[in-house]
């Protein structure tokens, strides 16, 4: 089966940079991908990774070690609307099923 | 380009009653997937659908069912509902990788 770790809860202060890590295991690995969650709102994608390396998407940035069966999303210059739960996804198996982190709980505070 | 659009946004059942949500993807969109949110058990995969084909299967009881039609809109069906299935139901639809998901379907067993 598919399991992937990722811490509960981060806090940061607005205008700083915050990492969140995954790591995962699974067999069939395709790509791992973000999302972002508002309270009482939909799951919103931020990124996939295919392949090892860096993707940046304007103040969001994720990385991928398929070697370390690693990633992390990288939030910079945090703003106060980035308060939300981040997971992180793996898309694997032959039907590309996406697998879900339990979720990282993002408080920036002013 | 209209999103996903999921019905109703809110159900209240009583248990042993069955209940029927719908899922209209994105147009283009073939593959539609179902999630159940609980802040118990986070994002759990239910089912995925690909041209009409239901491709992948989460862990869940045979109560849980669902189907998708020609014009890639799909249903789930739950029967004999349990107090513990009062979770939100998310469907996302995709044309590759990065799912964009609905706003979901709030359903609560009473």
């Amino acid at each position: 089966g598919q399991s992937l770790e990722q811490p509960s809860e981060v806090t940061a202060v607005e205008g700083a940079i915050v990492q969140i890590n995954c790591t995962y295991q699974t067999s069939g690995f395709y790509g791992l991908s973000w999302y972002q969650q508002h309270d009482g709102g939909a799951p919103t994608f931020l990124s996939y990774n295919g392949l090892d390396g860096l993707e940046e998407t304007g103040r969001f940035s994720s990385f991928l070690s398929r070697s370390d069966s690693y990633g992390y999303l990288l939030l910079q210059e945090l703003q106060m609307k980035d308060s939300a739960s981040y997971f992180c996804a793996v898309t694997s198996g032959s039907a590309r099923q996406l697998t879900f982190g339990s979720g990282t709980q993002l408080t920036v505070l002013p | 380009k209209a999103g996903v659009t999921q019905t109703p946004r809110y159900l209240i059942k009583t248990r042993g009653q069955q209940v029927t949500l719908s899922c209209s993807p994105i147009s283009g969109h073939r593959s539609v997937s179902w999630y159940q949110q609980t802040p118990g058990q986070g994002l759990q995969f239910l089912f995925e659908y690909f041209s009409e084909t239901q491709r992948n299967k989460g862990n869940f009881p045979g109560r849980f069912s669902g189907r998708q039609f020609s014009n890639s809109r799909s249903e789930m069906n739950v029967s004999t509902l349990e107090l513990g299935d009062s979770a939100l139901y998310l469907c996302a639809s995709s044309p590759n990788y990065g799912y964009t998901f609905g706003s979901g379907t709030r359903l609560t067993v009473v």
